[in-house]
């Protein structure tokens, strides 16, 4: 079955720097979501590109998309003691309707230093 | 707030126990899920609820029993279960749509962080 998986696993930055999250994924696909997920708590959906989109940008967030590497990158600029989080990327299938499934990644936590 | 309401936010249980743990979301969504997440794994789809009516069962053992009984509500039962059930459960919601331009954005609660002792 479908899998993402991010790298890198753990990322630790000073606030300031730019910090790029990696997301490969297997199958076809709708489109690819990012969420983050502060420790202990639920998910927060934080931008979404479709399969026909390469880029897309929201605030600080910017994600690209290459289906023809099945892959995917989020961007934080000026990253900030907040950003810190875990980050995950999910995939949701082509050919289906949805209410269905989204296919989430491992993760990668990432450390923004004061 | 997401809108996506879980009770109770932390719960200790023995393996002999029965509890439940609550879900409610206030957007108007048909689809319900509910997740595990385990330190250093992916986190695992469990159930999937449209429109009231269960689509999916990711092999979930039957110690773990999902009821729906409207799109707002979902519950998750517990009995008998094992300490490697120990886990964060999330649940989450979404507004159901077909074909390239459904979205599929899942909105989630906060978690119902689990030990089985």
């Amino acid at each position: 079955s479908q899998q993402g998986e991010e790298d890198p696993q753990a990322l630790s930055i000073q606030e300031g720097e730019n910090a790029t999250m990696n997301c490969s994924y297997k199958t076809s696909i709708n489109n690819l979501q990012w969420y983050r997920q502060n420790s202990g708590r639920g998910l927060v959906h934080l931008i979404l590109i479709r399969s026909n989109e390469r880029e897309k940008h929201s605030g600080r967030l910017r994600v690209t998309l290459d289906t023809s590497k099945k892959s995917s990158s989020l961007l934080i600029t000026a990253s900030r003691a907040a950003d810190t989080a875990s980050y995950f990327c999910a995939t949701a299938r082509g050919g289906e309707t949805s209410g269905s499934r989204l296919t989430f990644g491992e993760g990668t936590q990432l450390t923004v230093n004061p | 707030e997401t809108g996506v309401t879980q009770t109770p936010r932390h719960l200790v249980m023995g393996m002999t126990n029965k509890k439940s743990l609550k879900c409610e979301q206030h957007l108007g969504h048909n689809a319900m899920y509910w997740y595990k997440q385990s330190a250093k794994k992916p986190l695992e789809l469990m159930f999937v609820y449209n429109f009231k009516e269960q689509t999916e069962n990711n092999s979930v053992p039957s110690r773990f029993s999902p009821e729906c009984p409207n799109s707002s509500h979902l519950f998750l039962h517990l009995h008998t279960l094992q300490p490697e059930d120990s886990a964060l459960y999330l649940c989450a919601s979404s507004q159901p749509g077909t074909g390239a331009l459904a979205k599929n954005i899942q909105y989630f609660g906060a978690g119902t962080r689990l030990s089985v002792l």
